[in-house]
Formats: C-alpha cells, sequence, structure tokens
C-alpha cells in the first residue's frame, strides 16, 4: 500500500527565511505528486502538481517542489516565506489506477514577524 | 456554485445517534470523494465514486458507516450510532475524473462533534 511521509510536523519561521518541508512516498510505479494548502478556516487548495516531465514544478505563491525518483521524494520549496504562508501544507500521491490520494499527516507552518 | 459545497458546517450529536453529511460537488465533476480529518493524522480517504461504477468502500472504518451518491451528483455520508472516536472534520471532494491524476477540489467540511 502507498504511504507518504511528512517528516516535520510543525515548523516555525521568521518571515524572509527560506522553506522546504520534507515529503517521502512508498510506491515504486509511475505517481502524480501533489501539494496542498489549508490557511486557518479555509478548505484545501491545490499549491502545485506533477504528473510528468520537468521534475521541478513551480506552483501558485512563489512555491515549488522537486520531484526525485531515486529518493522518492517531492519536498516543497520556497526562497522568502511570508506571514500569510502561515498554513498547514500537505503532501498526497496518487498512481495512475483508479484509487484515491494518499496523504501526509501534513505541517504546520506559522511564520512569525 | 463554483466550488464544493457540504452541509452542514458544523454538527454536534450525542453518542448513539445518527448523523448524516452532504456534499454538492463541482458541477460535471464525475468523481467524488469523502475524507476524515482528525486532529494529528492527516486526511484519511473513507470511500469515493466514479460516475456509475461501484463505490470504492474500502476507506469505511466500520459497517456504521455508509454513503450514496444519488444522480452522479449530490453524495450523503450517513454514519450510524456515532461513537465519540467519529469526531473529525469529513472532508468532501471532487475532480472530473479519476486514474489520471487529476486534482480534487475540496469543500469547507462538516465538523463533527461526538458528545
Amino acid at each position: 500500500a502507498q504511504s507518504v511521509s511528512q517528516h516535520n510536523h510543525h515548523v516555525i519561521l521568521s518571515e524572509a527565511a527560506s522553506l522546504e518541508l520534507g515529503c517521502n512516498y512508498s510506491y515504486g510505479g509511475t505517481v502524480n505528486l501533489f501539494w496542498y494548502v489549508q490557511y486557518p478556516g479555509q478548505h484545501l487548495q491545490l499549491l502545485l502538481k506533477y504528473f510528468s516531465g520537468d521534475p521541478l514544478v513551480k506552483g501558485i505563491k512563489g512555491f515549488e517542489a522537486e520531484f526525485i525518483k531515486s529518493k522518492f521524494s517531492f519536498n516543497l520549496r520556497k526562497p522568502s516565506v511570508q506571514w500569510s504562508d502561515t498554513a498547514e501544507y500537505f503532501c498526497a500521491v496518487g498512481n495512475s489506477g483508479n484509487t484515491p490520494l494518499v496523504f501526509g499527516k501534513g505541517t504546520r507552518l506559522s511564520v512569525i514577524a | 456554485g463554483a466550488g464544493v459545497s457540504q452541509s452542514p458546517s458544523n454538527k454536534v450529536t450525542e453518542k448513539g445517534k445518527d448523523v448524516e453529511l452532504r456534499c454538492d460537488p463541482i458541477s460535471g465533476h464525475t468523481a467524488l470523494y469523502w475524507y476524515r480529518q482528525s486532529l494529528g493524522q492527516g486526511l484519511e480517504f473513507l470511500i469515493y465514486f466514479q460516475g456509475n461504477s461501484a463505490p470504492d468502500k474500502s476507506g469505511l472504518p466500520s459497517d456504521r458507516f455508509s454513503a450514496e451518491r444519488t444522480g452522479g451528483s449530490v453524495s450523503t455520508l450517513t454514519i450510524q450510532r456515532t461513537q465519540q472516536e467519529d469526531s473529525a472534520v469529513y472532508l468532501c471532494a471532487s475532480s472530473q475524473r479519476t486514474g489520471t491524476g487529476q486534482p480534487q477540489h475540496f469543500g469547507d467540511g462538516t465538523r463533527l462533534s461526538i458528545l
């Protein structure tokens, strides 16, 4: 069965600091990878996705993620965080078969001024 | 509407009662998913529907949980004889189709509290 690990439960950063949130998955086949974000009081929103092609994908709000197949990883990055990036971030994996996404447990990001 | 709509937004009920949670997916989306989000546990898949195919119920935690999708659109998740461990946020998502990594669009969820 697929599983997704997000190693950081809670990350606290100052504004302008760089961000990297780890995501590792277990599945040997073709995967589709997603990062979702949940701002306080809001629903889950898609941040970025990887299906194929360039393993470095750009998302909204300056986020990017890199798919490293050999490491089964899809880490999320942002060069300079803002207070408005305070949210919970979820990594998710789907395969090319007819199965729903498998989500990680989420990483809570708190950005302080 | 423009997004996935869920109702009620909050539900408080006594242990042992039955509850029904409703989801209106985005118009034209053929796939509909139910997830449960518990504190510190991420999202747990419950059930999904794709078109007229038989639903995948593999994530339902017990036979107290069931779901229907009428007319390929609105879905209802029913929990019978609720227990305190059922307290969670129940999220519904829809997508244009499954199997090709189509992104799922989420509703605001129903926060269920069992007293």
